[in-house]
């Protein structure tokens, strides 16, 4: 069983919808997580930075932790063609210097 | 954050040779990480870079194929050794923080 499990997509909607990302881990040692948006070509651009349960929030993006089902989402609210890229969520046992395991990434596509 | 840099952006090599790629940091960081990105796929951390001692390397990944140096506190390298078209991936340098993890913009390698 992999330890992070993310829907690879792809995923289209038209641009103003609200999108729903979403990834299931199976270790109740991963405390942090994170969510990464990635352009064709490109390195991985940090978005979210989470640790409690609950949401957070920045701009149009939502970042939601519900540990004790161990599920992760990240929703993109009046979502742009700009956003257009693949989404990554990853996760880690401890804050600082560790190592992060990721999901597969879903690619998402918003049509003008 | 963190500003990573990484060289080369990208490279095409022939198969049974080795290529360097650099990675420099703007501040001094305990550990350095280093990622694989096969086309179409997430990443997968190859090993960890210490300063001042050797690296840690993941399950199928080994010192020998992927040989890692850390002179000090803001540079690494990554050689990727005898190389075959298998090896054709994004190669990515990362470090992290407490608030989360920041990642170099890639180098592209094609093996033929």
């Amino acid at each position: 069983q992999k330890e992070v499990e993310q829907d690879p997509g792809p995923l289209s909607v038209p641009e103003g919808a609200i999108v729903s990302l979403n990834c299931t881990y199976s270790n109740s040692a991963f405390q942090y997580f994170m969510w990464y948006r990635q352009y064709s070509r490109k390195g991985p651009e940090l978005l979210m930075y989470t640790y409690s349960s609950g949401n957070k929030e920045d701009g149009r993006f939502t970042a939601q932790v519900d540990k004790s089902s161990k599920y992760i989402s990240l929703f993109i609210r009046d979502s742009q063609p700009s956003d257009s890229a693949t989404y990554l969520c990853a996760i880690s046992r401890s804050q600082g210097a560790q190592k992060l395991v990721f999901g597969q990434g879903t690619r998402l596509t918003i049509n003008p | 954050s963190a500003v990573i840099s990484q060289k080369p952006s990208r490279d095409i090599c022939q198969r049974g040779t080795s290529l360097t790629i650099q990675c420099q940091v703007d501040s001094q960081v305990t550990m350095m990480f280093w990622y694989r990105q096969q086309p179409g796929q997430s990443l997968t951390l190859i090993a960890t870079a210490n300063q001042g001692s050797e690296a840690t390397y993941e399950s199928g990944f080994v010192i020998d194929k992927f040989p890692i140096s850390r002179p000090n506190l803001t540079f690494s390298t990554l050689t990727v050794s005898n190389m075959s078209p298998e090896d054709s991936s994004i190669y990515l340098c990362s470090v992290t923080s407490g608030r989360g993890g920041f990642f170099g913009p890639g180098t592209r390698l094609t093996v033929l």
